[in-house]
C-alpha cells in the first residue's frame, strides 16, 4: 500500500505570493491533518479534515486554508506569503481502528519564502 | 507553561547504551504518541499509548496517567537510532484524537 504522498517536496516563493500544497492519504484513510514545523515554534497543528469537512483548526491566521476532496485527497493554501511562513509542512492521514487513531506522516513539503 | 515538556533536549550515547527519553504533560489526554523524525523531515509513528506499556523490538514506551508522565526507552542503542524523538499529545480538550500537540523533541545521537 502506498504511503502518504505530499507534493511538491520543495517550493520557493516570494513574499506576497500564494501557494497550494497537496496531500494524498493512504488508500482507505478518510482523515487528513496538516502540521507546520519551524525551528522556532516546532511542530504545530494547522487543521484536520474528515469526509471533506474541516473538523478542527489550529491557531493560525485566515491566510491558511485547506480543503478535502471526495477521494480524501487534501490541499492547503497559504495566501499573501510572509517570510515567517517558511517551514516544513507535513500532512498525516489516519484510520480509526478499535478506537485508536495512528497517524501516518508524509515526507513533507519544504516551503521557502524569499 | 507548556502543556508538554520533553527531556533531555539533546542526548549523546555510545552504541549499546540504554536510553531513556521523558515526556511530562499537564493536561488531560486521550492518547500519547511517540514519533521519530530523521534528517530530511520524515516522521514515523513509533507508539500510541493510552495506558500501560508497549514494546516493539528494542523500543519500549510506558505511560503513567496518574503522574502525567511517559518514557521512551531504547535498549542496545545503535547509530541508526540517531534521530529526533517527539512526544505528541491528543488532548481531550481538542475533541479530536487526530489534533496533536507536540513536545519540542529530543535530539538523540548514538556514536559507534
Amino acid at each position: 500500500k502506498a504511503g502518504v504522498t505530499q507534493t511538491p517536496r520543495y517550493l520557493i516563493k516570494t513574499r506576497g505570493q500564494q501557494v497550494t500544497l497537496s496531500c494524498s492519504p493512504i488508500s482507505g484513510h478518510r482523515s487528513v491533518s496538516w502540521y507546520q514545523q519551524t525551528p522556532g515554534q516546532g511542530l504545530q497543528f494547522l487543521f484536520e479534515y474528515f469526509s471533506e469537512t474541516q473538523r478542527n483548526k489550529g491557531n493560525f491566521p485566515g491566510r491558511f486554508s485547506g480543503r478535502q476532496f471526495s477521494n480524501s485527497r487534501s490541499e492547503m493554501n497559504v495566501s499573501t506569503l510572509e517570510l515567517g511562513d517558511s517551514a516544513l509542512y507535513l500532512c498525516a492521514s489516519s484510520l480509526r481502528v478499535r478506537g485508536s487513531d495512528i497517524q501516518y506522516f508524509g515526507a513533507g513539503t519544504r516551503l521557502s519564502v524569499l | 507553561k507548556n502543556e508538554v515538556e520533553q527531556s533531555p533536549q539533546n542526548l549523546t550515547a555510545q552504541e549499546g547504551e540504554f536510553i531513556t527519553i521523558n515526556c511530562s504533560y499537564s493536561v488531560g489526554i486521550s492518547a500519547l504518541h511517540w514519533l521519530q523524525q530523521h534528517p530530511g523531515g520524515g516522521i514515523v509513528s513509533l507508539f500510541m499509548l493510552s495506558s500501560g506499556k508497549k514494546k516493539h523490538g528494542r523500543l519500549i514506551a510506558t505511560i503513567n496517567i496518574q503522574e502525567k508522565h511517559s518514557s521512551l526507552h531504547i535498549t542496545a542503542s545503535h547509530p541508526r537510532d540517531s534521530a529526533v524523538y517527539i512526544c505528541a499529545l491528543a488532548l481531550i480538550s481538542s475533541g479530536s484524537a487526530r489534533q496533536l500537540t507536540f513536545g519540542s523533541g529530543t535530539q538523540l545521537t548514538v556514536l559507534p
